[in-house]
């Protein structure tokens, strides 16, 4: 079946650190991609998706290319702040909202 | 707008209890679907509607119940609840079926007893 994983966390940096968070996928067809990020206490919030091969997805300083060969969507970040601390979900969905399938999430702490 | 809200933020309830867990969103979204997430697990999709007196299944539906009797309001009713569904739940929508993004609300942390 369908299915995401994203590296083990938790994961601790320093401000200005530069960040990746890795992130494959299987499907059967072609997925749409998206990471959605879960500050402490609330919803997941979209951060940003790719719909087709090599698209690039960014937001906020955020940015993950969709490659197909080698079924990856891995999220990076220059320079981090305090403020990026979150828990980071990788999904894909095959059939727009209805099939909606996510990563395990990765717990980022991001230290002044 | 308010977007999606669901209500109680937290609930404890004892092996057998009955309960729902409340789900609203004022966007007009056709789709609306229920979560929950446990650690590790990432977020499972337990009943899914792409519209008013439309309801199915998702990953994980075994001990849920759903309705969806109006666009707004997307109840998760727990028959007897089991310390299996110690879990955070999470409501969704988007404006249909194909559309990408989802619009969450802010979690029901539940624990059985």
């Amino acid at each position: 079946g369908d299915s995401v994983t994203q590296m083990e966390g938790p994961v601790t940096l320093s401000e200005e650190a530069f960040l990746t968070i890795n992130c494959t996928y299987t499907a059967t067809g072609y997925p749409s991609l998206f990471w959605y990020v879960q500050y402490p206490g609330e919803g997941l919030q979209l951060l940003l998706k790719a719909t087709k091969a090599d698209d690039k997805g960014s937001n906020k300083g955020f940015e993950a290319t969709y490659r197909k060969e080698t079924t990856s969507f891995h999220l990076e970040k220059g320079s981090v702040q305090v403020s990026d601390s979150a828990v980071y979900f990788c999904a894909l969905t095959l059939q727009g909202a209805q099939k909606l399938v996510f990563g395990q999430g990765t717990r980022l702490t991001i230290n002044p | 707008n308010a977007g999606v809200t669901q209500t109680p933020k937290f609930q404890v309830l004892k092996t057998g209890q009955s309960m729902t867990l409340q789900c609203a969103q004022d966007m007009n979204h056709e789709y609306m679907s229920w979560y929950r997430q446990d650690p590790g697990m990432g977020l499972r999709l337990i009943h899914y509607s792409v519209g008013a007196g439309i309801t199915d299944q998702g990953e994980v539906p075994n001990g849920y119940n759903v309705s969806r009797s109006t666009t707004e309001d997307f109840p998760l009713r727990l028959l007897s609840a089991a310390p299996s569904q110690t879990s955070v739940y999470f409501c969704a929508s988007s404006r249909d079926r194909t559309s990408y993004e989802q619009y969450f609300g802010p979690g029901t942390r539940l624990t059985v007893t």
